[in-house]
């Protein structure tokens, strides 16, 4: 079974400062593992993605994701945060393939950048 | 290539009433999902659709029902609605287990009172 702890319910930074969004994760194989963004009343996209290739993962936006095994930890940064990226991140592991191919959620990182 | 998209975007039920979320992809993905969206749990998976006549019960299946006669297609069916579904549903589809990336549709927010 795989599960998704996302550490923090809600994370306030001020512009200009670095953001780390904290997510721990727990997989019976080799996991595949995702940061999605959600904007107010949007759709989910797609930050970043590891798929066992590089641990160090860069996603769009200046977002990136250092995969650590020895810690079970998935942690999303940014250098300096902007007033744009206030929004909720989803932290998210598969570890099924072919049929069972099933993504499971964290709950929820709510990010609120201050002027 | 609109992607995912989902209909209606709104919608207001009575207890008891039934309806069908609407979700349609345009990218030959043989996978799709459904998902319900409640404030500080996440995305929850309802039902979850291999290929065309192919579907299978997520975590949190009662109440709904599913089914896949097209490629294109997957309609979440809810026959007795109630309170409990109250919640943003997300329509989800992906190529194979090896695209990694799931397109999500904008959603469908429904409330029943």
């Amino acid at each position: 079974a795989q599960s998704v702890t996302q550490l923090d319910s809600h994370v306030s930074v001020s512009e200009g400062t670095p953001v780390l969004l904290r997510c721990n994760y727990s997989s019976s194989y080799s996991p595949s593992l995702f940061w999605y963004v959600q904007h107010p009343n949007k759709g989910l996209q797609l930050l970043l993605k590891y798929t066992s290739a590089a641990t160090l993962v860069k996603g769009i936006n200046g977002f990136e994701a250092e995969f650590k095994k020895s810690e079970t930890s998935f942690h999303l940064t940014k250098p300096s945060a902007h007033m744009s990226d206030a929004a909720e991140y989803f932290c998210v592991v598969s570890d099924g393939g072919g049929s069972n191919y099933k993504l499971t959620f964290g709950k929820g990182t709510l990010l609120t950048v201050n002027p | 290539n609109a992607g995912v998209t989902q209909t209606p975007k709104f919608r207001i039920l009575k207890i008891g009433q039934s309806m069908t979320l609407q979700c349609t992809q345009d990218m030959n993905h043989n996978y799709m999902y459904w998902y319900r969206q409640d404030p500080g749990m996440g995305l929850k998976l309802i039902y979850y659709s291999v290929g065309a006549g192919i579907t299978d019960k997520g975590e949190v299946p009662n109440g709904y029902n599913v089914s896949r006669s097209t490629t294109e297609d997957f309609p979440l069916r809810l026959e007795l609605a109630a309170p409990s579904q109250t919640s943003v549903y997300f329509c989800a589809s992906i190529q194979d287990s090896s695209s990694y990336e799931q397109y999500f549709g904008p959603g469908t927010r429904l409330t029943v009172t």
